[in-house]
């Protein structure tokens, strides 16, 4: 079957710095993404890795292991705004996607 | 440029009735698809749509019905809703170019479903 794992929550305080793990085991995988989702809203896009290695997009970064089915998010200089539910997202050939279960992220002050 | 919109935005069913959920993207994407999250839980794919008058099941097709006549358009129908269908359903659409190309989703703003 097709699965991804990540932790169900993460606590941090402001300004901290904060890494999210997901593994994955689907087939026909070729990346992975994140997404963001605040409480009642819609899932919105952070970042996507199509190759191993690291991919930074201002204060959040991405990085993949295709050799260890392994992909984090990391968020730097924690805000409040920053607590919310964090998904990460195989992508299969196909068009196929499969979500991680998500992790909610409660930022301290 | 309105997105991904999606009606209605709330819907309380009982069970054995049907209904149709609409879904429309003004992006010109190629790609749809449905999704459904339970409370506490990841996105979890219904059907998607890899272009207008095509469609395919994901993870958990069974109870759902699909239809891709025009390419803004994307429609899950339940045929006789059940209480195990009790969910937020989000759609999305994504351009298709390529495979090998970050392939964001856009997700429009849900909508509530309660079958009693």
């Amino acid at each position: 079957g097709q699965s991804l794992e990540q932790p169900s929550e993460v606590t941090a305080v402001e300004g901290a710095i904060v890494q999210i793990n997901c593994t994955y085991q689907t087939s026909g995988f070729y990346g992975l993404s994140w997404y963001q989702q605040h409480d009642g809203g819609a899932p919105t896009f952070l970042s996507y890795n199509g190759l191993d290695g690291l991919e930074e997009t201002g204060r959040f970064s991405s990085f993949l292991s295709r050799s260890d089915s392994y992909g984090y998010l990391l968020l730097q200089e924690l805000q409040m705004k920053d607590s919310a539910s964090y998904f990460c997202a195989a992508h299969n050939y196909g068009q196929n996607f499969v979500f991680g279960p998500g992790t909610r992220l409660s930022v301290l002050p | 440029n309105a997105g991904v919109t999606q009606t209605p935005k709330f819907r309380v069913l009982k069970t054995g009735q049907s209904m149709t959920l609409l879904c429309a993207q003004d992006m010109n994407h190629e790609y749809m698809y449905w999704y459904r999250q339970d409370p506490g839980m990841g996105l979890r794919l219904i059907h998607y749509s890899v272009g207008e008058g095509t469609t395919a099941k994901g993870e958990v097709p069974d109870g759902y019905n699909v239809s891709r006549l025009k390419k803004q358009n994307f429609l899950l129908g339940l045929e006789s809703a059940a209480p195990s269908q009790t969910s937020v359903y989000f759609c999305a659409s994504s351009s298709g170019t390529s495979a090998y190309l970050q392939e964001t989703q856009y997700f429009g703003p849900g909508t509530r479903l309660l079958v009693l």
